[in-house]
């Protein structure tokens, strides 16, 4: 398995809270990315990284910030977490032998904004 | 029309079946083509990639018809253990992102 952890894997928050999720890889690979999930809609992409400092955004950006300040870790952050923001995020990996577009998944983080 | 379709099932099939699926895609520039595997709870891992030529992988038969922008999953065989929702998944050319259809879910009946 790829070396991806995630933190917290679980979190309970109220609106309008700010909250950051962490991605963290020991694989060394240049690109990283934060989906969302949700029944329905499946993998959604919200920002992702193709070096440290260099983001962008996905098809689901607003209400997100990331920031990439080192190669192994990608942070998420919820600037003023909303209801519609309760959903399970995963980050994922890619760049290595397998090629870019091959993507690894971290385990997922299950956020609750009530 | 979503860029990438799938049937959300579930399919129950009984062991030792054979079972299919298949998924379209609407960008005709599309690359890449791969099958992840999602159990409840948890990532999505990699399955296979889909190759041009067709692939397989042990009890596992990926086809790729480019005329028709369709993948499609061979699970011959079918074990307990391939209960689980299959997502199809499309890169562009020259784009790190990837598209995900929402899954096919399938659950093997003992």
């Amino acid at each position: 398995d790829a070396g991806i952890t995630q933190s917290p894997r679980h979190k309970v928050t109220e609106t309008g809270t700010p909250v950051t999720l962490r991605c963290h890889q020991t694989e060394n690979h240049r690109y990283m990315y934060w989906y969302r999930q949700d029944p329905g809609h499946g993998l959604r992409l919200i920002h992702y990284s193709y070096g440290v400092k260099d983001t962008d955004k996905g098809e689901v950006s607003d209400g997100y910030s990331v920031s990439r300040s080192k190669t192994e870790d990608f942070l998420l952050t919820l600037e003023s977490a909303t209801s519609s923001q309760t959903s399970v995020y995963f980050c994922a990996i890619s760049g290595g032998v397998a090629g870019t577009d091959t993507q690894y998944f971290g385990p997922g983080t299950r956020l609750t904004v009530l | 029309r979503k860029e990438v379709e799938q049937d959300p099932g579930p399919f129950n099939v009984p062991e030792g079946a054979t079972v299919a699926f298949n998924c379209t895609y609407s960008n005709s520039a599309s690359q890449s083509f791969f099958w992840y595997r999602q159990d409840c709870r948890k990532e999505p891992k990699l399955l296979m990639s889909v190759y041009s030529s067709g692939n397989e992988d042990g009890r596992f038969t990926a086809q790729l018809n480019r005329a028709s922008q369709y993948i499609s999953l061979l699970i011959r065989d079918s074990k307990l253990s391939d209960s689980a929702t299959y997502l199809c998944v499309v890169n562009d050319f020259g784009n790190e992102k990837l598209t995900f259809g929402t899954g096919t879910r399938l659950t093997i009946i003992p």
